[in-house]
């Protein structure tokens, strides 16, 4: 069973660069695309971007100019940068498996696993 | 981008009821809807992908319906442990996009 551990700073200094990684056990990053997605307190859930095993990358166009996404394979892992954080980053962080499947109207994705989530604080 | 709307935003029950969550997708996504379960603390569960497909694992007494923009969530006898938020997810057009959440309370 797949299972998802992720890490990084929790707190940040306004324009500071947010840094995490997602390490992935129990299963093989090759085959699937691999997401971040973020909830700031008591907010909703915002999708950050995603990244297959080749370094291809989708990014949310309202962070695409701020967001870079990397993946190392000999590791198992993939990460995100968010450059020039605000208090408006300020937000719990998740790191989550992109399931694809051709079903009978076409090809539907959704998020499984996720990770434990990593509360990430911008203030200073 | 899509927006979802859920209603209610929060719902008071009792164990042992029959509790309905509705999501309004802002277009038609035929069925490109997901549900997730999120407990305080925790990272969302998926329980429902594709409208109504149940998730492996996931107890029988939930399930989803609807397509196009009009797409619900039931849990057909509360239990305990189902108290928590649920949120509606479009995986119709990228950005994928959530709802606000449902968040499930005991009476």
């Amino acid at each position: 069973q797949v299972q998802l551990q992720q890490w990084g700073a929790g707190l940040l200094k306004p324009s500071e660069t947010l840094s995490l990684t997602c390490a992935v056990y129990g299963g093989s990053l090759s085959g699937y695309y691999w997401t971040w997605i973020r909830q700031a307190p008591g907010k909703g859930l915002e999708w950050i971007g995603e990244i297959n095993q080749s370094g291809g990358t989708n990014y949310n166009a309202s962070l695409k100019s701020r967001v870079t996404m990397s993946v190392d394979m000999s590791k198992s892992q993939f990460s995100l940068r968010l450059s020039s954080v605000t208090a408006a980053d300020t937000a719990v962080y998740y790191c989550a498996r992109v399931v694809s499947v051709l079903l009978y109207f076409g090809e539907d994705n959704w998020f499984d696993p996720w990770g434990q989530g990593t509360l990430v604080t911008v203030s200073s | 981008d899509i927006q979802m709307t859920q209603s209610p935003s929060s719902l008071s029950a009792s164990v042992g009821d029959r509790v309905t969550i509705t999501c309004r997708a802002s277009q038609s996504i035929s069925n490109y809807l997901n549900w997730y379960q999120q407990k305080p603390g925790k990272a969302p569960n998926l329980l429902i992908y594709a409208a109504s497909s149940l998730q492996s694992g996931v107890p029988s007494r939930f399930s989803g319906r609807g397509s196009g923009t009009d797409f619900t969530l039931t849990i057909s006898s509360l239990q305990p442990e189902d108290f928590a938020t649920y949120y509606c997810q479009q995986s119709y057009i990228t950005p994928p996009t959530f709802g606000r959440g449902t968040k499930l309370e005991f009476k």
